[in-house]
C-alpha cells in the first residue's frame, strides 16, 4: 500500500538551533500534504497544510515565521522548527492523501519525536 | 470551528468482551467520519470510516452514526489485547477537506 515516511523519527536538539523534518510520499503524488502536532496525551491538531507549488497555509496560532514548511516537489514536504525552544517539544506528524485518493485514502507518517533541551 | 469530543477513558474491558467507544461531533453539517487506532509512540491508522447513519462492520469494528445525535460510535467485538491503543474520532475540517479535527482519543485497555 501507500506510503508516507518521515525523517528523521526521533531529534534531540539544543535550545535555540532550528531543526528540518522531512515528509515524503514513497509511491504516490501529493500536491498537499498536512503538518499535526501532538502533545503527550493530547489529540493531534494540525498546525498547517502544505501546498506544493505556494505558500503553506497556517492554522490560527502557528507561528509562520518559526515553522518554515516547504514543498519542493509533488512528494516531498518539509518542516523546519526555527530557533527551536524545549515548548516546541512534541510529536510531529505529517498526512498525505494522494492526489488521485478520497477522503478515506490519507496517510500518515510515522512521525518525528523531537526533543528540545 | 468543529469540536470532536470523546471520552479519555481509561476504558478497560476484559479480553473477549465488546468495547464500546463513543464520539459526539458539533458540526452538524459534517457528512464523513473517521475512527483512527494510535499505539503508544506511533502515528495513527484508519481503522474505519462511515459516511451513512446506521451501522457498517469491517471485521470485528462496527461503526455507527447517528447524525441526528451528531453521534458516532465504535464497537470492537471480542476484544484482543493488541486492541489496547488510543482510538480517536475524526471529522474533515471542512465538505470534502483532507484536514481533519480530531477528538481527544479514548484510551482503551484489554485485559488477558
Amino acid at each position: 500500500g501507500a506510503v508516507v515516511s518521515q525523517h528523521p523519527s526521533r531529534v534531540i536538539c539544543k535550545s535555540g538551533t532550528s531543526v528540518k523534518i522531512e515528509c515524503r510520499s514513497l509511491d504516490f503524488q501529493a500536491t498537499t500534504m498536512f503538518w499535526y502536532r501532538q502533545f503527550p496525551k493530547k489529540s493531534l491538531m494540525l498546525m498547517a497544510t502544505s501546498n506544493e507549488g505556494s505558500k503553506a497555509t497556517y492554522e490560527q496560532g502557528v507561528e509562520k515565521d518559526k515553522f518554515l514548511i516547504n514543498h519542493a516537489s509533488l512528494t516531498l514536504s518539509t518542516l523546519t522548527v526555527t530557533s527551536a525552544h524545549p515548548e516546541d517539544s512534541s510529536f510531529y506528524i505529517c498526512s498525505a492523501p494522494p492526489d488521485a485518493g478520497s477522503l478515506e485514502t490519507q496517510y500518515f507518517g510515522p512521525g518525528t519525536r523531537l526533543l528540545v533541551l | 470551528q468543529k469540536e470532536v469530543e470523546q471520552n479519555s477513558g481509561p476504558l478497560s474491558v476484559p479480553e473477549g468482551a465488546i468495547a464500546s467507544l463513543n464520539c459526539t461531533y458539533s458540526d452538524r453539517g459534517s457528512q464523513s467520519f473517521f475512527w483512527y487506532r494510535q499505539y503508544s509512540g506511533k502515528s495513527p491508522e484508519l481503522i474505519m470510516f462511515i459516511y451513512s447513519n446506521g451501522d457498517k462492520e469491517d471485521g470485528r469494528f462496527t461503526a455507527q452514526l447517528n447524525k441526528a445525535s451528531q453521534y458516532v460510535s465504535l464497537l470492537i467485538r471480542d476484544s484482543q489485547p493488541s486492541d489496547s491503543a488510543t482510538y480517536l474520532c475524526a471529522v474533515p475540517s471542512g465538505a470534502g477537506s483532507y484536514q481533519l479535527t480530531f477528538g481527544k482519543g479514548t484510551k482503551l485497555s484489554v485485559i488477558p
